[in-house]
């Protein structure tokens, strides 16, 4: 399995513009979660999905941040305008079933989108 | 909702000494406490974990220490090496549950 795929890995934009962040989970896990890491906030959770379904998007600052799941193996992140603040590394990861007593059980990162808006 | 602070923020140690990270949690229904590792510029990636049903597992170097008492869980790290040099998170969430609260980290320098 090729693991969490995430594009674009770096994105530089203009205040104001709209970005469009990109996520493939691992297939056959059933949860997905964005993420945002800045130095000054750590790792903080944005939305998660469970089933495609959005379970938790408490996380989202604000109305310009939306996230879909449209199947199983794609979401997107989509901030609208963008903002300077909005500058850090935005992580996707997914995680098996609850049920399945793998070991290690967690999350798998994706390797970022490095976001800079300017 | 889970909080979850972790110490130090930043730790210096010599190759070949042993490093410790401490993490409380707040929530005392979390039963599942998970380790990753992020270097510089690289994803976070899961080194070890442990469920509240024991008290210590190991993984070579690597161990983690939990004490559901005083909520509170560490991470071991012996005989030291400089690619042991990276950022550690703690994490924690229920069993059944996809929601990790991860702590703010701590950075690791492990100079030769």
């Amino acid at each position: 399995d090729a693991g969490v795929i995430q594009s674009p890995r770096h994105e530089v934009t203009e205040m104001g513009q709209e970005v469009t962040l990109r996520c493939k989970p691992i297939s056959g896990h059933n949860s997905l979660f964005w993420y945002r890491q800045t130095m000054m906030r750590g790792l903080e959770l944005l939305i998660y999905f469970n089933n495609n379904v959005p379970i938790d998007d408490s996380g989202m600052p604000e109305d310009r941040f939306s996230a879909k799941m449209p199947n199983a193996s794609f979401s997107t992140l989509k901030i609208q305008p963008s903002e300077p603040r909005d500058s850090a590394v935005y992580f996707c990861a997914s995680s098996s079933p609850m049920y399945v007593e793998t070991v290690g059980y967690g999350y798998t990162f994706g390797s970022g989108t490095r976001l800079t808006v300017v | 909702g889970e909080n979850v602070e972790q110490h130090p923020s930043t730790l210096s140690v010599q190759e070949g000494d042993s490093a410790v990270i401490k993490c409380t949690y707040s929530d005392s229904a979390s039963n599942y406490f998970p380790w990753y590792k992020q270097e510089l510029g690289k994803r976070p990636q899961l080194i070890i974990d442990i469920r509240s049903n024991v008290g210590e597992k190991k993984d070579q170097r690597i161990a983690v220490t939990l004490n559901k008492t005083a909520k509170h869980f560490s991470l071991h790290i012996t005989e030291t090496q400089p690619e042991d040099s990276a950022v550690y998170f703690c994490a924690a969430s229920m069993w059944g549950y996809s929601t990790l609260t991860f702590g703010k980290g701590t950075m690791l320098l492990v100079s030769p």
